[in-house]
């Protein structure tokens, strides 16, 4: 059973850009949950999907968003990027939501902006 | 508010040690879910145990054992006899029963096995 996919990487931006992450959950997962993990403030949540519904929102900027497929792939996008935006961006499915906790993650995307 | 703590940011023990790694949380729930997610340098976060707050027998898995007191809210993760494989970051997490409650992480613990 193939696990959480995450493209790109690894990439790097300068200021100003925009990025888009791409996660492909396990199959048959239909939640999608996405992360910022920097060695300061550890993991942050940005959002969770379900069934291509936004069902929870962490503490960030507009300028993060994101979107889920109807076959659960989902995308992150982050605009305008600062360099604080630097960080390994996580992605976790799971079968029927975060309900219970038990995640799936991918390797991650590491942005860094300069 | 929900806190999740992990004083230890990291620990440096010599293969075959025994080490914990503590865990210290805060919520006002009565009904919530513990983790322990595992790190190694790959990046992909693992997932180890849930207990949820009722539940406050101990569990061992192999080399792995949990200790859970909600009298003093804690949920400790001892592995016994520790081996270079074991080297990575432990996270300890918190999420209270309901669908739009968010997971709440700790710093995480970086252990490093060495040989």
């Amino acid at each position: 059973k193939a696990g959480v996919t995450q493209t790109p990487r690894y990439l790097i931006k300068t200021r100003g850009q925009q990025v888009t992450l791409s996660c492909s959950p396990i199959s048959g997962h239909r939640s999608v949950s996405w992360y910022q993990q920097t060695p300061g403030q550890g993991l942050q949540f940005l959002f969770e999907y379900f069934s291509e519904t936004q069902r929870n929102k962490g503490n960030f900027p507009g300028r993060f968003s994101g979107r889920q497929f109807s076959n659960s792939r989902s995308e992150m996008n982050v605009s305008t990027l600062e360099l604080g935006d630097s960080a390994l961006y996580l992605c976790a499915s799971s079968l029927g939501g975060s309900l219970t906790g038990e995640l799936f993650f991918g390797e991650g995307s590491r942005l860094t902006v300069l | 508010a929900q806190k999740v703590t992990q004083a230890q940011t990291e620990i440096s023990v010599v293969e075959k040690e025994d080490v914990t790694l503590d865990c210290v949380y805060e919520t006002r729930d009565t009904t919530y879910y513990l983790f322990w997610y595992k790190q190694p340098p790959s990046g992909e976060l693992v997932f180890l145990i849930r207990r949820n707050s009722f539940d406050e027998q101990n569990e061992i898995s192999g080399r792995y054992s949990w200790n859970f007191q909600k009298s003093t809210s804690s949920f400790n993760f001892t592995i016994t006899a520790s081996q270079v494989v074991d080297s990575a970051v432990y996270f300890c997490a918190l999420k209270a029963s309901g669908n739009n409650r968010k997971l709440i992480w700790g710093l995480g613990t970086s252990l490093a096995v060495n040989p």
